[in-house]
């Protein structure tokens, strides 16, 4: 099955600054990759998703990396505010002709000092 | 919010009891999974399930049991058997294999 391996579990910034939260998975028929933010107490909800079709994605001060062959990809996150807080998880699942559940990492937690 | 709900958001469970965790969906999505968080463990799947009277174990499934006979519900038992229950249960839905997951509030289970 797949695995994610996520890192680090922990980063803390100051405001302002640039963040980066890297996954590396297993299977080589993911591809399909979400970023999940979780704030305290509260669900999971997905904030940038890539799949295997291309390496960036952007979309405001979020971006995402994608490399197929080292099967890693990567959460950036630019100009850092306090409301970025939270757990961030990343996935990797197929959507055909594998497992179509989505494997998460464990998670890492981004504390962005004011 | 939503479109998927979980209840309650607290519960309370006294040991050897068997406690069931509502998850209730009106997106007319066809698979729906249970998660469990726990602190520095990431989201571990418990069970899933992709249409309706069918569901599959997923990574921690001792101590839990599923149903599906609604596609709009699919309710967690956490059962005596299941040693360390005290944690974040997430339930979540996807529509196709092509989308994303949506998920629930959570319900926080506490063993007292």
């Amino acid at each position: 099955g797949e695995n994610v391996e996520q890192h680090p579990s922990t980063l803390s910034v100051q405001e302002g600054d640039s963040a980066v939260i890297k996954c590396t998975y297993s299977d080589s028929a993911s591809n399909y990759f979400p970023w999940y933010k979780q704030e305290l107490g509260k669900r999971p909800q997905l904030i940038i998703d890539i799949r295997s079709n291309v390496g960036e994605k952007k979309d405001q001060r979020i971006a995402v990396t994608l490399n197929k062959t080292a099967k890693h990809f990567s959460l950036h996150i630019t100009e850092t505010q306090p409301e970025d807080s939270a757990v961030y998880f990343c996935a990797a699942r197929a959507t055909s002709g594998g497992s179509y559940i989505p494997t998460f990492g464990r998670g890492t937690s981004l504390i962005v000092h004011p | 919010d939503g479109g998927i709900t979980q209840s309650p958001k607290y519960l309370f469970r006294k040991e050897g009891q068997n406690v069931t965790l509502s998850c209730e969906q009106n997106l007319n999505h066809d698979a729906m999974y249970w998660y469990r968080q726990d602190p520095g463990q990431g989201l571990r799947l418990i069970y899933y399930s992709q249409i309706v009277n069918d569901f599959q174990k997923g990574d921690i499934a001792e101590g839990y049991s599923v149903s599906r006979e609604k596609k709009e519900s699919f309710p967690l038992t956490v059962t005596s058997a299941q040693k360390n229950p005290t944690a974040f249960y997430l339930c979540a839905s996807r529509v196709s294999m092509n989308t994303e997951a949506f998920f629930g509030q959570g319900t926080r289970l506490t063993v007292v």
